[in-house]
């Protein structure tokens, strides 16, 4: 129940197309659901996040769908650019408890 | 606002040597801290919490002899790798809950070889 699954586990997108990553969990306690850019050899920082009380939240270039129903959650960079290949890692938390998905490596093309 | 330090980035240390990093929330009083491992192209996997003033929770399989964590101050938590071997060598990453970003914020990781 503790499991965030996210897929494609590598996306390739050329620049200036969509990127869309897919996360769902299981675990119906979870109440914060974030975002992180991790680039080679640097910790993860955060990009968005949301709370289940909203489907949407967008920033910039960068926009969280969640439904509550479905229990997923996805981030869509748009326009996405070069410097946007990163590995990206959904999580989600309550309290204490902070779940990690496998991560997502993008590569975008220019 | 939400600025979490860790040091050092990366070390090199011989087998059977201890080595310590410091992670430290600049600007917010951090009263849990986490510490993640991460190998190669995998996920974040966390080792241990960390409340402040008191003993760390470490995750199952972690060995707690081994990897010591001592969370003194609400600013301030440190690992330390005891008697590292080769198998040791990882990307170690803490973040500490507080601050602006409800939720976690992240050091930059150290890279540690054990040759």
């Amino acid at each position: 129940q503790q499991q965030v699954k996210q897929s494609p586990q590598s996306l390739i997108v050329q620049k200036g197309g969509i990127s869309i990553i897919n996360c769902a969990y299981e675990n119906t306690a979870f109440d914060y659901f974030p975002w992180y850019q991790q680039f080679p050899g640097k910790g993860p920082a955060l990009l968005i996040a949301i709370r289940p009380d909203v489907s949407e939240k967008k920033e910039g270039r960068f926009t969280i769908s969640f439904n509550k129903s479905a229990k997923q959650f996805s981030l869509h960079i748009m326009d996405s650019q070069p410097g946007d290949s990163a590995t990206y890692f959904c999580a989600a938390s309550y309290g204490q408890n902070f779940v990690f998905g496998p991560g997502t490596r993008l590569s975008v093309l220019p | 606002g939400a600025v979490v330090s860790q040091h050092p980035s990366w070390v090199i240390c011989k087998s059977g040597t201890s080595v310590k990093i410091e992670c430290r929330s600049l600007d917010f009083q951090a009263t849990t801290m986490f510490w993640y491992r991460q190998f190669p192209k995998q996920s974040l996997m966390l080792m241990a919490t960390s409340n402040e003033g008191s003993k760390a929770t470490y995750e199952q399989g972690v060995e707690k002899d081994k990897f010591l964590i001592n969370h003194a101050s609400l600013t301030l938590s440190t690992l330390t790798v005891t008697s590292a071997h080769p198998e040791d060598s990882s990307f170690y990453i803490c973040s500490a809950s507080g601050g602006k970003n409800y939720g976690y914020t992240f050091g930059s990781g150290t890279r540690l070889t054990v040759v």
